[in-house]
């Protein structure tokens, strides 16, 4: 099973929102709803932002929402803010007790 | 608080072995399904291996089958991963990480350790 696929960079300014796509297949995304977020600065261990699509963990900022339709699922974050700049990836199960990763998408606030 | 904390990384030739180590501190180990993931240079997560709370079902990328195993001591609160017949292409930063289920996985992450890297080159 391949990755799935997110876009290399996004970038917004502070105060816009921005949405990060993940595209997979009826072998993964478009099937289970086990589909989560992460953020990751470099050299720190990755958040969970979204987990099933949706849900927020508390302590994650409402500004952080997930979405899904067919085989893609998006992270929206609204209200840009100069912390938000990280790695975001995404990741969801896949048939036959697999994990697959998106291959994450760097977030620039301008 | 949850902590994860790697070890075992280093410098291999391809073809040895290396066993990782992951100590989990601040939660019940014994209840948690626990992952390898990995992160080669430049590239995305790559999900490894997986292991049930008990340890009774393990589950594995096919770039790892039959030459990577996970396994876990719940007395130790300690998760491994014995890697053997190492390749280039297994150079990557390490992550262990707690399903955030307990008991039955869901599959997906809520906790991450901050990794450890394993580098095969001659």
């Amino acid at each position: 099973q391949s990755a799935l696929t997110q876009p290399p960079s996004a970038s917004g300014s502070p105060g816009q929102s921005v949405t990060i796509s993940c595209t997979g297949t009826s072998s993964d995304v478009g099937t289970y709803n086990y589909v989560s977020w992460y953020q990751h600065h470099p050299g720190k261990a990755p958040k969970l932002m979204i987990y099933e699509v949706i849900k927020r963990p508390s302590g994650v900022p409402d500004r952080f929402s997930g979405s899904k339709s067919g085989n893609t699922a998006s992270l929206t974050v609204s209200g840009l803010q100069a912390e938000d700049e990280a790695d975001y990836f995404c990741s969801s199960y896949a048939t036959s007790d697999k994990v697959l990763f998106g291959g994450g998408t760097k977030l620039t606030v301008l | 608080q949850v902590q994860l904390v790697e070890s075992g990384g280093g410098v291999v030739q391809p073809g040895r072995s290396l066993r990782l180590s992951c100590a989990a501190s601040g939660f019940t180990f014994s209840s948690f399904a626990m992952h390898w993931v990995r992160q080669a240079p430049g590239k995305g997560m790559e999900w490894v291996a997986l292991i049930w709370s008990d340890g009774s079902k393990k589950y594995s990328a096919d770039s790892v089958k039959g030459r990577f195993t996970i396994s876990r001591d719940n007395s130790k609160n300690t998760l491994y991963m014995q890697m053997n017949n190492l390749r280039a292409e297994d150079t990557a930063v390490y992550y262990c990480a707690r399903d955030i289920n307990p008991d039955i996985p869901l599959y997906y992450v809520d906790y991450w350790g901050q990794g450890t890297l394993v580098t095969v080159a001659s």
